[in-house]
């Protein structure tokens, strides 16, 4: 199993562009999750989904959207890029009766300038 | 979901024990204590999950007392590559109200020194 998989690994964008970070798992899990992380800091929930063709906001849900069709995949896209959501960004999934074990991908580096 | 306290850092040396303490007060009934560990530049790995008294595994130890106000992660015989930030997370993995959200504090930065 490859896992929890991100890409890509680094991004920079200029205020303003759209861009979508791609998410995959490959374990079958119903449970899937997107944290920002910023400097000197814990993460921050995005967006979550507890499976295919649902999804909900966590705490900083503001300027991002996502779609869960599938269960492997869970995009996180960012419509009009601010200095802001520059960050480091987690995507995370977990089986439904274990959901607190979670798996994190890399992570995606992502900055505004 | 309760709220977790924990220090910001600890300072140790290879070869010693560490342990890190958590707060929960307003823990529920039906709460789990989870722990996660970073790397730099890395994603959370799960480390060890608890309800009561004592739970190992071969990474770590983690004490639960009996009312369960507080919880400990003890790393035994630390080496340089136990630095990381270490979080205490608490919740219900469980029910209805399981939604997998994970709620991250700061955690706690430990440096282990040669």
């Amino acid at each position: 199993n490859a896992g929890v998989t991100q890409t890509p690994k680094f991004q920079v964008l200029k205020t303003g562009q759209s861009m979508t970070l791609q998410c995959a798992q490959d374990m079958n899990h119903e449970y899937m999750s997107w944290y920002r992380q910023d400097p000197g800091m814990g993460l921050r929930l995005i967006h979550y989904s507890v499976g295919a063709g649902i999804t909900d906001q966590g705490e900083v849900p503001n300027g991002y959207n996502v779609s869960r069709s599938t269960t492997e995949d869970f995009p996180l896209r960012l419509l009009s890029a601010a200095p802001s959501q520059t960050s480091v960004y987690f995507c995370a999934s977990t089986k439904r009766e274990a959901s607190y074990e979670q798996y994190f991908g890399p992570g995606t580096r992502l900055t505004v300038t | 979901l309760a709220k977790t306290t924990q220090p910001i850092s600890m300072d140790s040396y290879e070869g010693q024990e560490v342990n890190i303490t958590c707060s929960h007060n307003n823990i529920a009934t039906n709460d789990y204590i989870t722990w996660y560990q970073q790397f730099p530049s890395q994603g959370p790995r799960f480390i060890i999950q608890g309800y009561k008294t004592k739970v190992t595994n071969e990474v770590a130890s983690l004490f639960i007392p009996a009312d369960r106000k507080s919880s400990t992660l003890s790393l035994p015989r630390v080496s340089l590559s136990d630095t990381a930030v270490y979080y205490c997370l608490v919740g219900s993995p469980h029910g209805s109200s399981n939604t997998g959200k994970l709620i991250f504090g700061q955690g706690t930065t430990l440096q282990v020194k040669p």
